[in-house]
């Protein structure tokens, strides 16, 4: 079946440690993104990329990173410069130029820092 | 103020009840979707409409360019309707914009 995984669906890690989170889609879709879901407020880009080995800052990239080698596959790393990371991860991806841009989205993953 | 509001951010029904969520934006929009996210966090795309109105079963979306303001329509609510439903718009290039999200609990 088409779609997006994300794994693990729970994550627990110790203050201080960078964490990668994984985003695979097999939609053949070109840009894919990053978003932070917390308590009470709506999701916030991170990172997105529109096209392989490209990728673009979002509204709230700092403590971020990510990489984009591979069409399929775009991980975001939570680096120890990450003030508050505890939060509902979503990774989504589209493909903006069959002009519709419905973003599809995985079942996300819950980073808890202890 | 946020550039996408959605009112109310709670609504509590009872089953076969008509229900209506609203959202306004407040910039100009190529856009705007219709999520649904249920309690284990995965995200659902309900609808995505630019004009008119759109029907799928029981949900019905409308949008009105000029005011600026979409609404959610859900007829003969269910249980299983239950979950956070969230307003999007499609500003420049991909980037989406969420409103913070309507918790609509549908009680038998």
């Amino acid at each position: 079946d088409g779609g997006i995984t994300q794994s693990p669906k729970y994550l627990f890690r110790k203050e201080g440690q960078n964490v990668t989170l994984s985003c695979e889609q097999n939609l053949n879709h070109d840009a894919m993104y990053w978003y932070r879901q917390d308590p009470g407020q709506g999701l916030r880009l991170i990172y997105y990329s529109q096209i392989v080995n490209d990728f673009q800052k979002g509204d709230i990239a700092e403590g971020y990173s990510v990489s984009r080698e591979k069409k399929e596959s775009f991980p975001l790393t939570v680096t120890s410069a990450q003030k508050n990371p505890t939060a509902f991860y979503l990774c989504a991806s589209s493909q903006p130029a069959v002009g519709r841009n419905e973003q599809f989205f995985g079942p996300g993953t819950r980073l808890t820092v202890l | 103020k946020n550039e996408v509001e959605q009112s109310p951010q709670n609504l509590t029904a009872q089953e076969g009840e008509f229900i209506t969520i609203n959202c306004s934006y407040s910039v100009g929009i190529s856009a705007l979707h219709w999520l649904q996210q249920h309690p284990g966090g995965g995200i659902v795309s309900l609808f995505m409409l630019s004009s008119g109105k759109k029907k799928h079963g029981r949900l019905i979306a409308t949008i009105n360019i000029q005011e600026k303001h979409s609404s959610l329509h859900i007829t003969a609510s269910h249980p299983r309707d239950s979950a956070v439903y969230i307003c999007a718009v499609l500003t420049s290039g991909s980037r989406l914009t969420f409103g913070e999200g309507t918790q609509l609990t549908v009680n038998p």
